[in-house]
C-alpha cells in the first residue's frame, strides 16, 4: 500500500487561503489520493479525491503533482470552522475491495 | 438517500465483559462496511472490512472480531474486554470501487 505523509500540525490565518501537503511517493498508478477531514469527535467527513487531474468542488482544490508523488489540499478562504485533523490517503485494491489505510494527518488550526 | 446508523453513542464496560456494537447502512445494497477504531489523540486505525454477507478481512490481530449477518449490518465484538481495547469506534461503509467513504457518528468505549 502506498503511504503518506503528512506534516502534523499547521495554522492558518482566518479568511486566507489553506495548503495543506502530502507526500505520497510509493503511489501505483491506478491509486487515487482522497482527503477526509474530522472535526473533534466526529467521523471523518469526505473532501475530495483525484486520479492525475487537479480537481475542484465547494469545499476545496485538489493539486496533484504530475509525478503523482505529492498532493496539496487548498481551502481557498480558510474559517474557523475549517479547525480540524485533515488525512491524504491513498486508495489500494486488494481481494475485490478498497482498504482505506489513515495516517495520522495534519491538525489544521484556523486563527482569528 | 443513504444514512448509516451506529449505537451507542457512548458505552463504558469493564475489563472483561462482552462486547456488541452494531451498524447499519440505509438506502444502499451491497455496501463495503469497514470498522475504525481511533485511540485518544492517535489516528484512525482500520480493524476490520467487508466486502459481502459472511465475507470479513481482519487487519490487525487483536482481541475483537467482526460479522455481517445481513448485507447492510456490520457488528463488532469481543468476548471479553481489555483496557487497551477503550477508544472511538467508527462504522463506515463505501458503495464499491474508489468510491468516497461514509463514516457514522462513532461509539466513545471506555473499558475500566
Amino acid at each position: 500500500d502506498a503511504k503518506t505523509t503528512q506534516p502534523p500540525s499547521m495554522d492558518c490565518a482566518e479568511g486566507r487561503a489553506a495548503n495543506l501537503p502530502c507526500n505520497h511517493s510509493t503511489i501505483s498508478g491506478n491509486e487515487y489520493v482522497y482527503w477526509y477531514r474530522q472535526i473533534h469527535s466526529q467521523g471523518p467527513q469526505y473532501i475530495i479525491h483525484g486520479l492525475k487531474n487537479n480537481e475542484t468542488n465547494e469545499m476545496a482544490s485538489l493539486i496533484i503533482t504530475e509525478d503523482r508523488k505529492s498532493s496539496t489540499l487548498i481551502l481557498p478562504h480558510a474559517t474557523l470552522r475549517d479547525t480540524a485533523v485533515y488525512y491524504c490517503i491513498v486508495i489500494s485494491y486488494p481481494s475485490g475491495t478498497y482498504k482505506y489505510i489513515f495516517g495520522t494527518g495534519t491538525r489544521l488550526k484556523v486563527l482569528a | 438517500s443513504q444514512t448509516i446508523h451506529q449505537w451507542p453513542a457512548t458505552l463504558v464496560q469493564p475489563v472483561g465483559s462482552p462486547l456488541s456494537l452494531e451498524c447499519t447502512v440505509e438506502g444502499t445494497s451491497n455496501p463495503n462496511l469497514y470498522w475504525y477504531r481511533q485511540a485518544a489523540g492517535r489516528g484512525l486505525q482500520l480493524l476490520f472490512y467487508s466486502v459481502g454477507i459472511g465475507q470479513i478481512s481482519s487487519e490487525v490481530p487483536q482481541n475483537l472480531s467482526a460479522s455481517r449477518p445481513q448485507d447492510r449490518q456490520f457488528i463488532l465484538s469481543s468476548k471479553k474486554l481489555l483496557l487497551s481495547d477503550s477508544g472511538f469506534y467508527l462504522c463506515a461503509w463505501s458503495a464499491g470501487r474508489a468510491e468516497k467513504l461514509f463514516f457514522g457518528s462513532g461509539t466513545q468505549l471506555s473499558v475500566l
